[in-house]
């Protein structure tokens, strides 16, 4: 079954604490994203990699960290730095055409993070 | 990226189509309209995406008008499943993120 997968669906931590977004897909997609969602509100681009070992910030990266060491995981790690954590995280996966242009993205189930 | 509106919120019955509008009035000649719809606490799904020809998939049609400045989502028979939030984004060729807005809320009522 192909597709993106997200984990676990519902994370608690406590304040100060780093945590860990796990994403994986098996869809031999290049590129990978990151987006945050807080209620009522649209997606906000947080880190995205186009390329294993290569990623860039997004719009809200502050208090994010990132690595692409394989190509179907991209984990996102939230760490104390972010003062305002609990939100909705979706990982996203696309293919990159040969001029380096992105086609459409897919998105895995999403990880609800709340921060007690 | 151009930016989109759309309206906050419509009805449909079921079994009737759904029309949802969205103007990208600024629009450049080489970005794409995508949408996407996003049910309560899960993911966003992608419906559909053009350029300038009306495109149609299994689940909806794209109709864009001549200038570009519009489009519509069509989805032929709306059920209840189909009650989400639906985006339409305004996507370079070469863009590498979505920028979603607020959306419009779709509710399905038999």
């Amino acid at each position: 079954d192909g597709g993106i997968t997200q984990s676990p669906k519902y994370l608690f931590r406590k304040e100060g604490q780093n945590v860990t977004l796990s994403c994986e897909q098996n869809l031999n997609h290049d590129a990978m994203y990151w987006y945050r969602q807080d209620p009522g509100q649209g997606l906000r681009l947080i880190y995205y990699s186009q390329i294993v070992n290569d990623f860039q910030k997004g719009d809200i990266a502050e208090g994010y960290s990132v690595s692409r060491e394989k190509k179907e995981s991209f984990p996102l790690t939230v760490t104390s730095a972010q003062k305002n954590p609990t939100a909705f995280y979706l990982c996203a996966s696309s293919i990159v055409g040969a001029s380096g242009s992105t086609d459409t993205q897919y998105f895995g189930p999403g990880t609800r993070l709340t921060v007690l | 990226d151009a930016k989109t509106t759309q309206p906050p919120s419509m009805d449909c019955a079921e079994g009737r189509a759904a029309n949802l509008p969205c103007n990208h009035s600024t629009i450049s000649g080489n970005e794409y309209v995508y949408w996407y719809r996003q049910i309560h606490s899960q993911g966003p799904q992608y419906i559909i995406h053009g350029l300038k020809n009306n495109e149609t998939n299994e689940m909806a049609s794209l109709i864009i008008t001549e200038d570009r400045k519009s489009s519509t989502l069509i989805l032929p028979h709306a059920t209840l499943r189909d009650t989400a939030v639906y985006y339409c984004i305004v996507l370079k060729q070469a863009g590498t993120a979505l920028i979603f807005g607020k959306g419009t809320t779709l509710s399905v009522s038999s």
